[in-house]
């Protein structure tokens, strides 16, 4: 079984640019999510969607994070424009809902100069 | 709101050595509890959970017991090797939204 797939791996931008990344979960999970991970901590959730519905984004910074999850699958996760604080490892995650275990992909590593 | 609180690494053994990663938690409700680890260049990985009250999660010799009264979820494991370093992250979820809520990590380093 294929796992969660990330892309890209690595970015760097400068701030006030924009960057997205891609997610692509385990076929079939109907939730999907979005952590970031700063250096030296543990990984803060972002937002939760349910097939292709917003569960939470109360940890969104809204002002320049944006997220969506066309046709309940994919997903892609904007940030525009990006501050140096927002350097850290983006995670993506999946699973089939409930109590259901949660699978990582391998996270993009941001670095914004 | 929901927190967890790990101590803080990084520890360093020498193999064989027995390990413990102490985790208390803060929760309103019943939450279950895991422990993910993170193996240099991987994602996260679940390691092992508990769902209720005194269960007792065990996996790859790893052991840690959901303990109510003392709000903790320590991690044990009796004899560790070089493939244990890694990060080791204590978590809860409540039912409700299935949202994680991560401590801070505890970095292992296993020397031979």
């Amino acid at each position: 079984e294929a796992g969660v797939a990330q892309s890209p791996r690595y970015k760097i931008i400068e701030k006030r640019q924009s960057v997205a990344f891609w997610c692509n979960p385990i076929s079939g999970h109907a939730t999907l999510y979005w952590y970031q991970q700063i250096l030296g901590q543990g990984p803060k959730l972002l937002i939760q969607f349910q097939n292709n519905g917003v569960v939470d984004d109360s940890q969104l910074p809204k002002d320049r994070f944006s997220a969506e999850r066309l046709k309940g699958v994919d997903s892609t996760l904007k940030i525009q424009p990006a501050k140096l604080e927002d350097s850290a490892v983006y995670l993506c995650a999946s699973s089939l809902g409930g109590i259901n275990e949660q699978y990582f992909g391998p996270g993009t590593r941001l670095t914004v100069t | 709101g929901n927190s967890v609180t790990q101590m803080e690494g990084p520890v360093t053994l020498s193999e064989e050595a027995f390990l413990t990663i102490n985790c208390t938690y803060t929760a309103t409700g019943y939450p279950s509890l895991f422990w993910y680890v993170q193996y240099p260049g991987e994602g996260l990985q679940l390691l092992l959970k508990a769902t209720k009250a005194d269960d007792k999660g065990s996996n790859k010799g790893f052991e840690a017991t959901y303990r109510k009264e003392t709000t903790s979820f320590h991690l044990e494991k009796g004899s560790v090797q070089v493939s244990d370093s890694a990060v080791y992250f204590c978590a809860l979820t409540e039912a409700a939204g299935n949202k994680l809520t991560f401590g801070g990590g505890t970095r292992v380093l296993v020397k031979p």
